[in-house]
């Protein structure tokens, strides 16, 4: 089956400018989850999105945001965009087995921004 | 608070030499523990998880709740083993949010 799959992989965009991120998830799974990845930070949490809806948000300022579809494809702005914004965004989807021990989290390849 | 450590940001060891990832965290109630691994050019994949006691690819990693570590081990290193390595947590049955120690790299020499 096909695995996540982000769009696009690279983006440049100037400060102030904001930005999208697309992410599909495996099919069937119905929870989505956003990543930053920097050097310096390593992976941070951004957000969760089940059935359209935010289940757990990290410690990001509000120009951070999300949304979930109704076919689970989850999008992630970043709005007025600064230079340490630059980094790998990773989108990982999972079924969602509440109590369940077996959920894997499956990742994408991730989206490349750089802001200059 | 929760928090992931691994201590080493770099571990280089020989072909044939044992190999030792060490991760620590701090978490107040029932973590589910994992680690991830990430080779060159590719995505980030699950290695393995302390549920299902399992060994991959030779790796095996004990949860050890009275020092809070999940270190990971493997006895004879390949070089195919060289990539980053990341121990991450959750919160059993509740989220899908993982938190992610800074990863290892480790570099297995010829």
């Amino acid at each position: 089956k096909a695995g996540v799959t982000q769009t696009p992989r690279y983006l440049i965009k100037t400060r102030g400018q904001q930005v999208t991120l697309s992410c599909s998830p495996i099919s069937g799974h119905r929870s989505v989850s956003w990543y930053q990845q920097t050097p310096g930070q390593g992976l941070q949490f951004l957000f969760e999105y089940f059935s359209e809806t935010q289940r757990n948000k990290g410690n990001f300022p509000g120009r951070f945001s999300g949304r979930q579809f109704s076919n689970s494809r989850s999008e992630m702005n970043v709005s007025t965009l600064e230079l340490g914004d630059s980094a790998l965004y990773l989108c990982a989807s999972s079924l969602d087995l509440r109590g369940s021990w077996d959920t894997e989290a499956f990742f994408g390849q991730g989206t490349r921004l750089t802001v200059v | 608070a929760q928090r992931v450590t691994q201590p080493e940001k770099l571990l280089s060891v020989f072909k044939g030499a044992p190999v030792e990832l060490k991760c620590n965290y701090s978490y107040s109630g029932s973590p589910e523990l994992f680690w991830y691994v990430q080779y060159s050019r590719q995505r980030l994949q699950l290695l393995l998880r302390h549920i299902s006691r399992e060994s991959i690819k030779g790796f095996t990693a004990d949860l050890n709740k009275g020092e809070t570590s999940f270190h990971l081990k493997k006895p004879f290193a390949q070089e195919e083993d060289s990539a980053m390595y990341y121990c991450a947590l959750r919160r059993i049955g509740a989220t899908n949010k993982l938190i992610f120690g800074t990863g290892t790299l480790l570099a297995v020499q010829p």
